[in-house]
């Protein structure tokens, strides 16, 4: 069975860096696309960025400025790290496992990141 | 940018069908996505490739796609069902992921 298991610090003072790691137990690292996905308290699901084994990225063109997603394959993991952290940022943040033509099957806990001085 | 329009709510009594959509530019040449998010919970999903179920997902879901709208039909609804639905989808040139704003499903 696959599972996603999400860390990092949830609690970020304005213009720090948010640091969040997925890491993926169970399942071909390979075959799939690695995605991180936020959703601010009450609002939908926004799409940030998405990393493949080999480490090709794409990134939403609203937050392409601040984010980076690496991957380390050794360890079958991957990485959000966003800079410039405002009180705007102040969301769930979920990594998930996205298959080519069958969506996101996987998702991790999520991760509440809030940003306050 | 490009973006994903869904009604923000609709409401359905138990037993009958509800219906959400989705409307995008790009949607008759990208497939299209269902998920399901409970309060807490992370996201579901529930159609793949506009039509497909995934296995565990029950029968009274489907999907259909008709030029630039697709929709999500929960048949002989339950109230398990309620929950909040988005739809995903891509750009035309499948450079980057879009989702609607979500549908909050209400069983009356």
């Amino acid at each position: 069975q696959v599972q996603l298991q999400q860390w990092g610090a949830g609690l970020l003072k304005p213009s720090e860096t948010l640091s969040l790691t997925c890491g993926v137990y169970g399942g071909s690292f390979s075959a799939y696309y690695w995605s991180w996905i936020r959703q601010p308290p009450g609002k939908g699901l926004e799409w940030i960025g998405e990393i493949n084994h080999s480490g090709s990225t794409t990134y939403n063109p609203s937050l392409k400025s601040r984010v980076t997603i690496s991957v380390d394959t050794s360890r079958t993991q991957f990485s959000l790290n966003l800079t410039s952290m405002t009180a705007a940022d102040t969301a769930v943040y979920y990594c998930a496992r996205f298959a080519h033509d069958y969506g996101g099957d996987f998702w991790g806990q999520g991760t509440l990141v809030t940003v306050s001085s | 940018s490009y973006e994903l329009t869904q009604p923000p709510s609709v409401s359905v009594s138990p037993g009958h069908t509800a219906r959400i959509t989705c409307s995008g530019d790009a949607l008759p040449k990208q497939y299209a996505y269902w998920y399901q998010q409970k309060p807490g919970q992370a996201p579901v999903l529930v159609i793949y490739k506009d039509s497909e179920r995934p296995s565990g997902i029950p029968e009274r879901f489907s999907g259909s796609s008709s030029g630039t709208t697709v929709t999500l039909t929960i048949s002989g609804v339950q109230a398990e069902d309620e929950a909040d639905y988005y739809c995903q989808s891509g750009d035309s040139s499948s450079t980057y992921m879009v989702f609607g704003g979500g549908t909050k499903l209400t069983v009356l």
